[in-house]
């Protein structure tokens, strides 16, 4: 079975620009949550979605929203990007939405605003 | 709330020698942890869990107990391979929901 996938690999945006990454999780699984890697540093957790219902937020600001579709598969937005937006974004897929299940995750998304 | 520290790297060691990654985590409740690896160019995997106190998770080698008293999950491995330089990450998760916290990240390089 496939894995979990996201697309696109690389992204290069400007300051101000809006930004769609997208996931699709591994079959069968309903929960799929989104974090944001900088270099050098761990994940840090954005979002949850299980059965399209947002589950959980992070600390981040506005500009970032999400949504998840009837087949599971997850967009994450974000709009006026900053310098500091430029990181590897990660998605992750579990059967659940809560309980000790394991994540999942993809190889991500390398965004890059210049 | 959560929170999880972790040595800090880069840890070099030489092929055969003994692995220790030092964790430690600050939560409510009794939360699950976990090692992830992240092998250069790829996504993190899951090297191993422990869901309650005492619990000891293990896999290709690793192992890391679960010690409540001392806050601590502390990953080893007794003999490294060159094929184990990857950057680990110590993480937990709070009883009954799935947003993990991780800590910053221990690059280890194995050299022959």
């Amino acid at each position: 079975d496939a894995g979990v996938t996201q697309s696109p690999t690389h992204l290069i945006k400007t300051r101000g620009q809006h930004v769609t990454l997208r996931c699709s999780p591994i079959s069968g699984h309903k929960s799929v949550s989104w974090y944001q890697q900088v270099l050098g540093q761990g994940p840090q957790f954005i979002f949850q979605y299980y059965e399209k219902e947002e589950r959980g937020r992070g600390n981040f600001p506005d500009r970032f929203s999400a949504r998840q579709f009837p087949n599971y598969s997850s967009e994450l937005n974000v709009n006026a990007l900053l310098l500091g937006d430029s990181a590897l974004y990660l998605c992750a897929s579990s059967l659940v939405g809560s309980g000790v299940y394991e994540q999942y995750f993809g190889p991500g998304t390398r965004l890059t605003v210049t | 709330g959560n929170s999880v520290t972790q040595m800090e790297g880069p840890v070099t060691l030489s092929e055969e020698a003994f692995l220790t990654i030092n964790c430690t985590y600050t939560a409510t409740g009794y939360p699950s942890l976990f090692w992830y690896v992240q092998y250069p160019g790829e996504g993190l995997q899951l090297l191993l869990k422990a869901t309650k106190a005492d619990d000891k998770g293990s896999n290709k080698g690793f192992e890391a107990t679960y010690r409540k008293e001392t806050t601590s999950f502390h990953l080893e491995k007794g003999s490294v391979q060159v094929s184990d330089s990857a950057v680990y990450f110590c993480a937990l998760t709070p009883g009954g929901y799935q947003k993990v916290t991780f800590g910053t990240g221990t690059k280890l390089q194995v050299i022959p």
